[in-house]
């Protein structure tokens, strides 16, 4: 099955500079992959996706880029805020298939003032 | 952030007890999926239902069972059996099973004494 692996479990960036969170997947099959934020004490909220008949996606400061030669997607936030301070997820799955997302460990964000 | 509920926010039980965690959505979704999260494992499977009458096991659902009797609500029972239960449990739902958004409820907070 799908394994998802996510880097760094941690990231402090000072405000204003850019943060950049990696993962990686195992299935070749696998063509969605959207990326979910979680603030303290909230669930966690879808805020960009992509699938795998781009290489990019932007929305506002944040942007997603998938190698699916290298398996490989990122998620890219520019111009940091404090309330960009979150954990993040990344997730992937086969769109075609039955099987649902498959999480990444997280990557918790502190956005310093 | 309305949609898709939990109750109760806290829960509190002794050990040895089963327990069940209500999740209601009002989206008309035909996907709903229960989540544990502890801290840095990120957010991992315990059950998920493409369809009513129906659902799946995922990666830990050993000491848990769903039902999925209305398309509405799909309650999770914790049992005695899982050997650590204490943690924070999310479900969610979404239109189909993969490749659409998951909405996630608000979570509940079990705490087995």
């Amino acid at each position: 099955g799908e394994n998802v692996e996510q880097h760094p479990s941690t990231l402090s960036v000072q405000e204003g500079d850019s943060a950049v969170i990696k993962c990686t997947y195992s299935d070749s099959a696998s063509n969605y992959f959207p990326w979910y934020k979680q603030e303290l004490g909230k669930r966690p909220q879808l805020i960009i996706d992509i699938r795998s008949n781009v290489g990019e996606k932007k929305d506002q400061r944040i942007a997603v880029t998938l190698n699916k030669t290298a398996k490989h997607f990122s998620l890219h936030i520019t111009e940091t805020q404090p309330e960009d301070s979150a954990v993040y997820f990344c997730a992937a799955a086969a769109f075609s298939g039955n099987t649902p997302l498959v999480f990444g460990k997280g990557t918790r964000l502190s956005v310093i003032a | 952030d309305g949609g898709i509920t939990q109750s109760p926010k806290y829960l509190f039980r002794k050990e040895g007890q089963n327990v069940t965690l209500s999740c209601e959505q009002n989206l008309n979704h035909d996907a709903m999926y229960w989540y544990r999260q502890d801290p840095g494992q990120g957010l991992r499977l315990i059950y998920y239902s493409q369809i009513v009458n129906d659902f799946q096991k995922g990666d830990i659902a050993e000491g848990y069972s769903v039902s999925r009797e209305k398309k509405e609500s799909f309650p999770l029972t914790v049992t005695s059996a899982q050997k650590n239960p204490t943690a924070f449990y999310l479900c969610a739902s979404s239109r189909g099973p993969v490749g659409n958004e998951q909405f996630f409820g608000p979570g509940t907070r079990l705490t087995v004494l």
